[in-house]
């Protein structure tokens, strides 16, 4: 079984519906992750959690909410979803090494469409 | 702005030779850099990962770092047609800055 697990993997929706795409893990890290990505852009950063008590901002919290539900489960909400939200959406995980250097573990992501 | 800036390509090598890819970060204070490749419509895989001056080699992979030069590298011998995929360059400590990718295509 995969290590990060996103659902669903694929959505098509419309202008204005609510949203949710949903990240578990089984690796046990404290910290997590929500990136978009575009074409020609690269990934950025939305949101980030590093314990259930902890919730920043990303370089692109704009019209975008999260919840962290548990240790292993981290989602991303649009409100009202509009058209350049279109992009394809990964979580990953992270946990300190003993150089307290994160590694991030990337799951298969989500392509979110926005007619 | 912290930005991390990498040529988009694509960078085109025959099967067997060596592709090298090279990456620039603006902010001082990193103290990781990463190196993950990431095939189209897949999630990104991690590579290399390097925090000293200098080489760390593993396989075929070499990532070379320079700290002075805020300049990262990815050196990959006997280049092989699976390794066509981008190439994603981060930097950071807790939160990653990405580059935008440089496209590898490995002709057989």
């Amino acid at each position: 079984d995969a290590d990060v697990t996103q659902t669903p993997r694929n959505r098509i929706t419309k202008t204005g519906k609510r949203i949710m795409l949903e990240c578990s893990q089984t690796k046990g890290h404290d910290r997590m992750y929500w990136y978009r990505q575009d074409p020609g852009l690269g990934l950025r950063l939305i949101y980030y959690s590093f314990d259930v008590k902890d919730i920043n901002k990303g370089e692109i919290s704009d019209g975008y909410s999260v919840s962290r539900q548990a240790q292993a489960k981290f989602s991303l909400s649009l409100e009202s979803a509009i058209p350049n939200q279109t992009a394809l959406y990964f979580c990953a995980t992270s946990h300190p090494g003993t150089s307290g250097v994160d590694t991030q573990y990337f799951g298969p992501g989500t392509r979110l469409t926005v007619l | 702005q912290k930005e991390v800036e990498q040529n988009s390509g694509p960078l085109s090598v025959p099967e067997g030779a060596i592709a090298s890819l090279n990456c620039t970060y603006s902010d001082r204070v990193s103290q990781s850099f990463f190196w993950y490749r990431q095939y189209s419509g897949k999630s990104p895989e991690l590579i290399m990962s390097i925090y000293s001056n200098g080489d760390k080699e593993d396989g075929r992979f070499t990532a070379q770092l320079n700290k002075a030069s805020q300049y990262v590298s990815l050196l990959i011998r006997d280049s092989q047609p699976s390794d066509s995929a981008t190439y994603l360059c981060a930097s950071g400590f807790q939160k990653l800055v990405f580059g935008t990718g440089t496209r590898l295509l490995v002709s057989p």
